[in-house]
């Protein structure tokens, strides 16, 4: 059984700095990793999406990396914006039509 | 230009009545899906069909019933519902018929059981 922890559960920096995100997961029989981003009472948007295959994605000031074989994904977010506050997950995905299994989170909070 | 949307965004209901939370997706997409977001904020994934069929229903209440009446439509009804349903549901969907594909999110239904 797939298990996705995040640590740590919550995060408050400075407005400027880089931080990192990190996402593990307890089976490394995974097609891809995506992560997402969920604000107060709203869905969830999705960031990137790392295919087994791909080491890492990059989108503007976000960067994740998978690492399969340790079982773990991270996300740099540089020069980090009060708008980048938010909660953010972690998806492990299998192939097929098996069931995604969601880490709880890391919530994020920028400070001005 | 909402490419995933449900209704109601709130719904509050007593105990024992029967709901319904419908979700629609404009973006032509094969495979839609129902999540619960728990207090924990823990997600977890419900039922997924793909072109109208049901092919992943997790160990859920058969209280809880998805319909599909076409591929861009998947609507949930809950039967005789129970406190530990109070949750935030969240539809999403996806291009093609599995997992692999970038997931896209509704706005999520609050649901508050009395």
């Amino acid at each position: 059984k797939q298990e996705v922890t995040q640590i740590p559960a919550a995060l408050s920096v400075p407005e400027g700095e880089n931080l990192v995100l990190n996402c593990s997961f307890t089976d490394s029989a995974i097609y891809n990793l995506q992560w997402f981003r969920q604000d107060p009472g709203k869905g969830l948007t999705s960031l990137l999406l790392i295919q087994s295959s791909q080491r890492e994605q990059t989108s503007g000031r976000l960067n994740a990396s998978l690492d399969k074989s340790s079982g773990r994904s991270t996300l740099y977010i540089a020069a980090s914006q009060p708008g980048d506050s938010a909660t953010y997950l972690c998806a492990a995905q299998p192939g097929g039509y098996q069931k995604v299994t969601f880490g709880t989170g890391t919530k994020l909070q920028v400070i001005p | 230009d909402t490419a995933v949307s449900q209704t109601p965004k709130y719904l509050v209901t007593q105990m024992g009545n029967d709901k319904s939370i419908k979700c629609e997706q404009n973006l032509g997409h094969d495979t839609m899906y129902w999540y619960k977001q728990d207090s924990k904020k823990f997600l977890k994934i419900m039922f997924s069909y793909n072109n109208k069929e049901l092919i992943i229903n997790e160990t859920v209440p058969n209280r809880f019933s998805p319909k599909s009446p076409d591929k861009a439509h998947l609507n949930l009804h809950i039967n005789s519902l129970e406190l530990g349903d109070s949750a935030v549901y969240f539809c999403a969907s996806t291009p093609g018929g599995s997992y692999t594909d970038t997931q896209y999110f509704g706005p999520g239904t609050r649901l508050t059981v009395l």
